[in-house]
């Protein structure tokens, strides 16, 4: 079974540092690009970025450009979304997901991880 | 960036039809691709390459894309259908539809 498992909810401080992470398992990690996706509290999903873990070719959204860094560890077949100095304003819901080519349809998706920025 | 448009709410009475529309400049000259997600739970892909369903998916789910439209169309639509859909194309980036809250009444 193809599955992307994310790691746990973070509670962090404005101006503090984060990393998530998604694992992929059941498939071939470095043949499928990984994105990740941003839903803030009620609201509909923003694309961030996608990275192919097999050179880690990377692409990100203009709005999230510069706010955040994708990478991978291929060796663990998991990909990683980091800030540097989290905001309140980046509270919310991210997940990653799988999809063929960077242009093709997100599948499966990861369960989430709910981040919240507050002092 | 790309932007898609989508009407925020629909509503279909058991057993009807509902129609959602996904526009955006030439989207019929892109895949568009639609997914599901109810309240607390990942998306899940529906509908993908316009009009092609994933295992697993019903029937009565499918989708067409022609000029600067997407539709999804449920077909006997049921009340576990009540749920939130967004459309997906990629130019130079991918862009999400502002979603759709699909209410079966």
């Amino acid at each position: 079974e193809v599955q992307l498992v994310q790691s746990g909810a973070e509670v962090k401080k404005p101006g503090e540092s984060l990393k998530i992470s998604c694992k992929g398992s059941g498939y071939s990690f470095t043949t499928y690009w990984i994105g990740w996706v941003r839903q803030m509290p009620g609201k509909g999903l923003e694309w961030m970025g996608i990275i192919y873990p097999g050179d880690s070719d990377t692409r990100y959204s203009p709005s999230f450009q510069g706010q955040v860094t994708i990478s991978v560890d291929k060796s663990i077949s998991t990909a990683y979304l980091r800030w540097s100095s989290l905001k309140a304003s980046d509270t919310a819901m991210y997940y990653c997901a799988r999809t063929q080519a960077a242009a093709g349809a997100f599948d499966p998706w990861g369960q989430g991880t709910l981040v919240t920025v507050s002092s | 960036s790309y932007e898609l448009t989508q009407p925020p709410s629909v509503s279909v009475s058991p057993g009807q039809t509902a129609s959602i529309t996904c526009s955006g400049d030439k989207l019929g000259d892109k895949y568009a691709h639609w997914y599901q997600q109810k309240p607390g739970q990942s998306p899940v892909l529906v509908i993908y390459q316009d009009g092609k369903r994933p295992s697993g998916i019903p029937e009565r789910f499918s989708g067409s894309n022609s000029g600067n439209t997407a539709t999804l169309t449920i077909s006997g639509t049921q009340a576990m259908d009540e749920a939130d859909y967004y459309c997906q194309a990629w130019d130079s980036g991918t862009a999400f539809g502002g979603g759709t809250r699909l209410t079966v009444l």
